[in-house]
């Protein structure tokens, strides 16, 4: 079945250290997307990718980086610069990033990381 | 004012209620509207796009109402199944499409 993979769906991070989420898609998508979730807001979007070698920041890029070297893979970096990083991570696609009925958001499973 | 807003409840209701969530938004020029279901700890789900005309899928019913800047959705007959956050988004045109997503409204079903 095609969909969006995302890895590790726990990880435990000390502060300073790095950390890469993988977000692989099989769906042929061309458009990427990291966003985050937090208690009590709505998704806020990280980065997102309309097209391989390319992607933009989104509304809380800081302390944060991706690279979308293959179109099937969005890799999301939470840098030590990243002041606050404990959070639900998503990473979507859509087959074009002009929404509408039939250009929606996918979502992968999510990637739980916790700060210790 | 958040560009998209949301009771976020919780609402309780018994099985076989009907209960109705509305969004507003903030941004005229906004295009496109959608309802996800998130359940607990796990990704958002599309549930329905939103027409300007409304659309209804089996026991849901959502409508757009632009002239106040809001959309609903309408849970027919509630089952158990139906508990989880809905999350209103909305796409506005703008270079490359902005998407904003609610904080979600959480419906639990009772027995």
């Amino acid at each position: 079945d095609g969909g969006i993979t995302q890895s590790p769906k726990y990880l435990f991070r000390k502060e300073g250290q790095n950390v890469t989420l993988s977000c692989e898609q099989n769906l042929n998508h061309d458009a990427m997307y990291w966003y985050r979730q937090d208690p009590g807001q709505g998704l806020r979007l990280i980065y997102y990718s309309q097209i391989v070698n390319d992607f933009q920041k989104g509304d809380i890029a800081e302390g944060y980086s991706v690279s979308r070297e293959k179109k099937e893979s969005f890799p999301l970096t939470v840098t030590s610069a990243q002041k606050n990083p404990t959070a639900f991570y998503l990473c979507a696609s859509s087959p074009g990033t002009g929404f509408s009925g039939a250009n929606v958001l996918t979502f992968g499973a999510g990637s739980r990381l916790t700060v210790l | 004012r958040k560009e998209v807003e949301q009771d976020p409840g919780p609402f309780n209701v018994p099985e076989g209620a009907t209960v109705a969530f509305n969004c507003t938004y903030s941004n005229s020029a906004s295009q496109s509207f959608f309802w996800y279901r998130q359940d607990c700890r796990k990704e958002p789900k599309l549930l329905m796009s939103v027409y300007s005309s409304g659309n209804e899928d089996g026991r849901f019913t959502a409508q757009l109402n632009r002239a106040s800047q809001y959309i609903s959705l309408l849970i027919r007959d509630s089952k158990l199944s139906d508990s989880a956050t809905y999350l209103c988004v909305v796409a506005t045109l703008g270079g490359y499409q902005k998407v904003t997503f609610g904080i979600g409204t959480k419906l639990q079903v009772i027995p």
